[in-house]
């Protein structure tokens, strides 16, 4: 079976520091996958989606950034953290669809709740 | 580009009542409509979707939506709720289209049951 895996769960960094989060997904080859930020009273904010390795669609300008160095892996960095980018990061992977999109569920992993001082 | 506005932001049932939580979205083609939810300290999870065909989709847990087409709503419902789905739910949209879509999201509701 497919599983998505989130680390670190929690983290707490300084204004200017820099940030790597990733997200690995076992069980399942060449996934669509996504970085989300869930704000309280904002819903999920799509940040980045990759389609394949070294593909990366930016949905947002913002202080992030992601890649996609291997298949399953997937990373969101910062070089320098702002006090805006505080939130709960989620990453996500889906099938490709031959057909139309849509049809497959997109399946979430556990987050990670950044806080920027 | 399509939108998904979800009108209840916070609900506070209390256990046996009936939900309603609705979702009502904007796009000019033929759509593809999730409910998902997040209990909480779990992963955001798939309630339930509606493809094509039947507008009444049965999901998890006794939970049910409508697709309302000339409404564009996909409202969610259950008869009677548990302390247990207490939880956070989300409405998601995407183009019935081929090639990569975007699913958007609604911000949300958070619905508590009291016992």
């Amino acid at each position: 079976s497919q599983t998505i895996h989130q680390w670190p769960a929690t983290l707490v960094q300084p204004v200017g520091s820099p940030l790597s989060l990733e997200c690995t997904v076992e069980g399942t080859s060449n996934p669509n996958l996504y970085w989300y930020r869930q704000a309280a009273g904002r819903g999920l904010q799509l940040l980045f989606y990759s389609v394949g390795i070294g593909q990366i669609s930016s949905e947002v300008p913002q202080n992030l950034s992601a890649s996609r160095p291997q298949d399953r892996q997937f990373i969101l960095s910062s070089k320098k953290l702002l006090l805006s980018d505080s939130g709960f990061y989620l990453c996500a992977w889906s099938v490709p669809s031959s057909g139309l999109a849509g049809y497959n569920e997109q399946f979430f992993g556990p987050g990670t709740r950044l806080t920027v001082l | 580009a399509q939108s998904v506005s979800q009108h209840n932001h916070h609900v506070i049932l209390s256990e046996a009542a009936s939900l309603e939580l609705g979702c009502n979205y904007s796009y000019g083609g033929t759509v593809n409509l999730f409910w998902y939810v997040q209990y909480p300290g779990q992963h955001l999870q798939l309630l339930l979707k509606y493809f094509s065909g039947d507008p009444l989709v049965k999901g998890i847990k006794g939970f049910e939506a409508e697709f309302i087409k000339s409404k564009f709503s996909f409202n969610l419902r259950k008869p009677s709720v548990q302390w247990s789905d207490t939880a956070e739910y989300f409405c998601a949209v995407i183009p019935s289209r081929r090639g990569y879509q975007k699913v958007t999201f609604g911000i949300g509701t958070k619905l508590q049951v009291i016992p």
